[in-house]
């Protein structure tokens, strides 16, 4: 069975200095690998995915995660915090069978402070 | 840019009602799914919909939840007899493909009472 746990529920981090947002993955399979955002009131934006072709993943507003399957994590880095990235983040994974059941880790909750 | 919408932004209703929740998927998208995230607890897996039937199902999706595709572009989940514990956010979701990334509406709060 396919699982995510999200290591910090809480994250909090200064503008301008480098976010990390961790999570590991189970999967008896190669996984499709995912990062959603969900802002205060908005809906679940897709940040980023991996599925098995580069393992280190770009996606929008300067995210990027990169799979390591020796570790089986798949963390979200960002170089420098935006007050904007002040959210809820989590880690999806696919699950088996197909049609693209998703798996999401608990979330961790971003905190900048100016 | 396509996005999924969904109908009513919150709902308030009385243990018991039964409650329609709507969604408008992106239009060229195949794969329909609901997801739900009681507050403070992980989103979790309803159902998923693919050539008008349930492809799967979990646990929480018994006999009181259906989904149904009335027509070409709405995407309903309905509620019978609504309980205190189905009070949730639920999104419904769509997809091109079994195994690519799902696009999420806003969400439909709703409030049993």
């Amino acid at each position: 069975a396919q699982s995510v746990t999200q290591l910090d529920s809480h994250v909090s981090v200064s503008e301008g200095t480098p976010v990390l947002l961790r999570c590991n993955y189970s999967s008896s399979y190669s996984p499709s690998l995912f990062w959603y955002v969900q802002h205060p009131n908005k809906g679940l934006q897709l940040l980023l995915k991996y599925t098995s072709a580069a393992t280190l993943v770009k996606g929008i507003n300067g995210f990027e995660a990169e799979f390591k399957k020796s570790e089986t994590s798949f963390h979200l880095t960002k170089p420098s915090a935006h007050m904007s990235d002040a959210a809820e983040y989590f880690c999806v994974v696919s699950g088996s069978g197909g049609y693209n059941k998703l798996i999401f880790g608990a979330g961790t909750r971003l905190a900048v402070h100016p | 840019e396509p996005e999924v919408t969904q109908t009513p932004s919150h709902q308030v209703t009385q243990m018991g009602q039964e409650v329609i929740l709507r969604c408008v998927p992106i239009s060229n998208h195949l794969y329909f799914y609901w997801y739900r995230q009681i507050l403070g607890q992980k989103v979790e897996f309803l159902v998923s919909f693919y050539n008008n039937e349930i492809s799967e199902k979990s646990e929480i999706f018994d006999d009181q939840f259906s989904v149904e595709r009335p027509d070409g572009s709405n995407f309903t989940l309905k509620i019978r007899s609504t309980k205190l514990e189905d009070s949730a956010m639920y999104f419904c979701a769509s997809g091109t493909t079994a195994n690519t990334e799902a696009f999420f509406g806003q969400g439909t709060r709703l409030t049993v009472v």
